[in-house]
């Protein structure tokens, strides 16, 4: 079964709004957790790492105030698009694993589409 | 940084034939992941690659991993049409703990 579950599947929206997402690993403690951004017909580009209690870690290019990350727990992580606009719509996912050395396991992915 | 390159980015197979997918980094692999996803789903795990010329199996596919950790390759034994999806190699940053990187994927459709 699912190890990692991400919530909600699909979200359309306004533009302007801010739009959350919730990872969570279902029967393990993760203290890192990781988000993926995924375009059309394009590979998986890592957008930043959540850091349990402490401030995410985000790849170069990423705005980390357009992209909240919050890891308040050890089993959930969300991401936060703030005032979304058409270009932010997207194929998000995260991912977690057990321990370092371990797969990752990833969440089913949250479609974003920004009207 | 760490870049994979994947081959080919597409592939369409005869069910019952074989495929074989490439990738190739440009550096020595220290971690390489194979996952397969399915178009607007998350990603499946599939094999664990870490050591030089390491090689698993698991029911028709099977993944291995050079001598020289630069290049892993992923194979389907009689392939059928549940094989079909996208196929995605990562490589683990052993700087940055379990950070992924992957490849660009690889397509593949299994034609009855």
């Amino acid at each position: 079964g699912a190890v990692v579950s991400q919530h909600p599947s699909r979200v359309i929206c306004k533009s302007g709004t801010s739009v959350k997402i919730e990872c969570r690993s279902l029967d393990f403690q993760a203290t890192t957790m990781f988000w993926y951004r995924q375009f059309p017909k394009q590979s998986l580009m890592l957008m930043a790492t959540s850091n349990e209690g402490s401030k995410a870690t985000y790849e170069q290019g990423v705005e980390k105030d357009k992209f909240l990350i919050n890891h308040a727990s050890l089993t959930l992580s969300t991401l936060t698009v703030t005032s979304a606009h058409p270009e932010d719509s997207s194929f998000y996912i995260c991912s977690a694993s057990r321990q370092v050395n371990q797969p990752q396991h990833f969440g089913d992915g949250t479609r974003l589409s920004i009207l | 940084s760490q870049e994979l390159e994947q081959s080919p980015q597409s592939l369409i197979v005869q069910e019952g034939k074989n495929l074989t997918i490439n990738c190739t980094s440009s550096k020595t692999l220290y971690g390489l992941y194979w996952y397969k996803q399915k178009y607007g789903e998350g990603l499946i795990f599939l094999m664990m690659l870490q050591k030089g010329g390491e090689e698993k199996s698991h029911e028709k596919i099977t993944a291995k991993l050079d001598e020289k950790k630069q290049q892993s390759s992923l194979h389907i034994t009689a392939s059928q049409p549940s094989h079909a999806g996208i196929y995605l190699c990562g490589a683990e940053s052993k700087a940055a703990g379990n950070k992924l990187t992957f490849g660009g994927g690889t397509r593949v459709l299994v034609k009855p």
